[in-house]
């Protein structure tokens, strides 16, 4: 069966500061492998997606995540913070056959970004 | 461009009722999944439809049941509500082919008293 932990439950940093989110994922075949956010009372708004090839993946507001297949990781990565991306952010893993849509989420990291 | 809508946004029911809520999927989208978002937790999928018919399914009881119309459209309705199945329910729409990710509503907060 698939996975998602995100060893964090809540990070806070400073803003402009570097984040880093932690995702580890099971899988018994090649992932497919997304990271989304989400905004209180809101819905999950996509932020990158990896599917295959290159394992550096750029998403948007200035986000990119790294695959490392051998460490079965897929971690959120942005150099600098802004007070905007304060949020939750999920690690979701999926399949490839059409199972993609049936995807398995993490429990979530609260970040908290301080003035 | 709409992107995917829900209603209701809100709403509160009482242990045993019955409830529906609704979904609108992403202009040129033609397949809707489900999840169940329980506070604190991440979404937990339910199931999903795909012309018109549902094509996979989560580890949920048969109280929830749905349907898609040829609009795509989708209607998610659980009975004889127990108060666990308060929870932001949220839909999601993507094109029925393999490279396509998710497009998340807002969602429907249900609370069951």
């Amino acid at each position: 069966a698939q996975s998602v932990t995100q060893p964090d439950i809540h990070i806070t940093v400073s803003e402009g500061a570097s984040l880093e989110l932690r995702c580890n994922y099971s899988y018994g075949a090649t992932p497919y492998l997304f990271w989304y956010v989400q905004s209180p009372g809101q819905g999950l708004q996509l932020l990158l997606k990896y599917f295959s090839g290159d394992t550096l993946v750029q998403g948007i507001k200035g986000f990119e995540a790294e695959f490392k297949r051998s460490q079965s990781s897929f971690n959120l990565r942005k150099p600098s913070v802004h007070w905007s991306d304060a949020a939750e952010y999920f690690c979701a893993v999926g399949g490839q056959g059409g199972s993609n849509y049936k995807l398995t989420f993490g429990k979530g990291t609260l970040l908290t970004v301080n003035p | 461009d709409a992107g995917v809508t829900q209603s209701p946004t809100h709403l509160i029911k009482t242990r045993g009722q019955q409830v529906t809520l609704r979904c609108s999927p992403k202009s040129g989208h033609d397949t809707v999944s489900w999840y169940q978002q329980a506070l604190g937790q991440g979404p937990q999928f339910i199931f999903q439809y795909y012309e018109e018919e549902e094509r996979q399914r989560g580890n949920f009881p048969d109280r929830f049941s749905g349907h898609q119309f040829p609009n795509y459209s989708s209607e998610l309705n659980v009975n004889a509500l127990l108060l666990g199945d308060s929870a932001l329910y949220l839909c999601a729409s993507s094109l029925g082919g393999r490279n396509s990710p998710l497009h998340f509503g807002n969602g429907t907060r249900l609370t069951v008293t």
